[in-house]
C-alpha cells in the first residue's frame, strides 16, 4: 500500500517563476493538505482540500492556490516566487474532511529553492 | 491565538541516557496534543498524541502527559537510542471550526553511541 507520494523531490525556480507541486493521497484517503516548513521551522498550514474544493486556508496569500481533481489527488501552484518561498513542501493526507487531521498521513514533502 | 512553544535544540545525549523535551502550548479549549517525529529524508510520523486532559500517549518508549492546569504536552524516554535521531515537533489540534495542525519549531535530538 503505497503511502502519501510526492513529486518531484526537489525544485530549484528562480524570483517570479511559477511552480506545481504535486501529490498523491494514501489509498482510501480524499482528504489533502498542504504545509510549508521553512528551514528550522515547524510546518505551517496552507490549505486543506476535500471533495475538489478548499475547504480551510492558513496564512497564506493568494499566490498559493491548489485544486484536488476526482481521483483526490492535489496541486499546489505557487506564482511570482519569493526568496522566501524556499522550504519544504508537505502534503499529507486523511480521510473525511475537516475532523480528520487526527489521522495525517505525511509525505517525504518536496524541497523548494527560490533563487 | 494558537502557539506551541518548544524546547530549542538542538539536544545531544549518549545512549541509554534519560530525555525529555518540554512543550507547552497556547490555546482556546482543551485540543487534542501530539508529538511528531522527522527523520532524516522522511516526512513527519505521528509519534503519539493525547485527546484529554491527564490522558497519557506513548509509543516506542516515548511518553507524553497532557496537563491543562501547566497547558504542556512534555516528551519523555527513559532510555534513547541511537536510532531516537530525528528532529521531534510538538503540535495541537485547533478547533472551533477551523481544524489544523499548529506545531513548535521542533527539537533535534542527536544520539551518540
Amino acid at each position: 500500500d503505497a503511502g502519501v507520494t510526492q513529486s518531484p523531490t526537489h525544485l530549484i525556480k528562480t524570483r517570479g517563476q511559477q511552480v506545481t507541486l504535486r501529490c498523491s493521497p494514501k489509498s482510501g484517503h480524499d482528504t489533502v493538505s498542504w504545509y510549508q516548513q521553512a528551514l528550522g521551522q515547524g510546518p505551517q498550514f496552507i490549505f486543506q482540500y476535500y471533495e475538489e474544493e478548499e475547504r480551510q486556508r492558513g496564512n497564506f496569500p493568494d499566490r498559493f492556490s491548489g485544486h484536488q481533481f476526482p481521483n483526490y489527488s492535489s496541486e499546489l501552484n505557487v506564482n511570482a516566487l519569493l526568496l522566501g518561498d524556499s522550504a519544504l513542501y508537505l502534503c499529507a493526507s486523511s480521510l473525511g474532511g475537516l475532523s480528520t487531521n487526527e489521522k495525517l498521513f505525511f509525505g517525504s514533502g518536496t524541497q523548494l529553492s527560490v533563487l | 491565538g494558537n502557539s506551541v512553544t518548544q524546547m530549542e535544540g538542538p539536544v545531544t545525549l549518549s545512549e541509554e541516557a534519560f530525555l525529555t523535551i518540554n512543550c507547552t502550548y497556547t490555546a482556546t479549549g482543551y485540543p487534542s496534543l501530539f508529538w511528531y517525529v522527522q527523520y532524516p529524508g522522511e516526512g513527519l510520523q505521528l509519534l503519539l498524541k493525547a485527546t484529554k486532559a491527564d490522558d497519557k500517549g506513548s509509543n516506542k518508549g516515548f511518553e507524553a502527559t497532557y496537563r491543562k492546569e501547566t497547558t504542556s504536552f512534555h516528551l519523555e524516554k527513559g532510555s534513547v537510542q541511537v536510532s531516537d535521531s530525528a528532529v521531534y515537533f510538538c503540535a495541537h489540534l485547533t478547533q472551533g471550526g477551523s481544524e489544523k495542525l499548529v506545531f513548535g519549531k521542533g527539537t533535534k535530538l542527536t544520539v551518540n553511541p
